[in-house]
C-alpha cells in the first residue's frame, strides 16, 4: 500500500529561525494536504496541492508539491511561538483516501 | 470551531467492554471519516461514510464498526476492547470526497483499563 514518510520527527528552533518539514511518498500522488495540530487539539486543514510543481504561500508558510508528485514540503519563515504544533501531510493516491505522515513536531524556543 | 461535534470528550472503560462514539458533521457535509490517533501509530484512517453508505475502509479492526444515519450523524462502535485500543478517535467531515478539505472534530479520548 501507499507509504508516506515525513521528516524530521521533531524540530527545535529558536524564534525567528526558519523551519521545513518534508513528506515523501512511495507512489505518485493525486494530491497532498497539509494539516496542523496544536498540542491537545485536533488537526486543522492548512492547504491542498494538486498540480505538479505547485507552490502556494500563506503568509510565512510556503508549500511545494514536487514535479513528480511524490514529495512535498512545508517551509515556515521566521518562526513564531504561535507556530508550535505538529504538522502532518496527508497524501492521496487513486482512492483519494489520504495516508497521513507521522507528523513533524515543531518546538519554538522564545 | 470546525463545526464538527463529537461526544463524549473522554471515555474510560475496561477491557472487554463495548463503547459507542458519536459524531455530527458540519452542516451540509455528506462524508464522514473516522481516524484513530495513538502515539505509536500516528493518525490512522479507519472508515469513510458518504450519505449513509460505506465508501472506503482503512485499517479498521473487525471488532470495530461504524454507521451513518439518515440525519448524517455517525457512530463508531468499538467492542471487546483491549488495552491497545486506548487512543484519540477523531471524526472528520467533508462536503463530498476525501479530496476536499476535511474538518476534524475535537476528538474522543478513550482509555481502556
Amino acid at each position: 500500500g501507499q507509504q508516506v514518510m515525513q521528516i524530521p520527527q521533531y524540530q527545535h528552533v529558536q524564534e525567528g529561525e526558519d523551519f521545513t518539514t518534508y513528506c515523501n511518498s512511495s507512489t505518485t500522488l493525486s494530491n497532498i494536504q497539509w494539516y496542523k495540530q496544536r498540542p491537545g487539539g485536533h488537526p486543522v486543514f492548512l492547504i491542498q496541492l494538486v498540480k505538479s510543481g505547485e507552490v502556494k504561500k500563506q503568509k510565512r508558510l510556503t508549500f511545494q508539491f514536487g514535479e513528480a508528485k511524490k514529495n512535498s514540503s512545508l517551509h515556515i519563515t521566521a518562526t513564531q511561538t504561535t507556530d508550535v504544533g505538529t504538522y502532518f501531510c496527508a497524501a492521496s493516491g487513486g482512492s483519494y483516501i489520504p495516508t497521513f505522515g507521522r507528523g513533524t513536531s515543531l518546538i519554538v524556543h522564545p | 470551531d470546525s463545526g464538527v461535534t463529537q461526544t463524549p470528550k473522554h471515555l474510560i472503560t475496561a477491557t472487554g467492554q463495548r463503547v459507542t462514539l458519536r459524531c455530527s458533521p458540519r452542516s451540509g457535509d455528506l462524508s464522514v471519516y473516522w481516524y484513530q490517533q495513538s502515539l505509536d501509530q500516528g493518525l490512522q484512517f479507519l472508515i469513510q461514510y458518504y450519505n449513509g453508505e460505506e465508501r472506503a475502509k482503512g485499517n479498521i479492526l473487525e471488532r470495530f464498526s461504524a454507521q451513518q444515519f439518515p440525519d448524517l450523524h455517525s457512530e463508531l462502535n468499538l467492542s471487546s476492547l483491549e488495552l491497545g485500543d486506548s487512543a484519540l478517535y477523531f471524526c472528520a467531515s467533508s462536503a463530498r470526497t476525501a479530496a476536499e478539505t476535511q474538518y476534524f472534530g475535537p476528538g474522543t479520548r478513550l482509555l481502556v483499563l
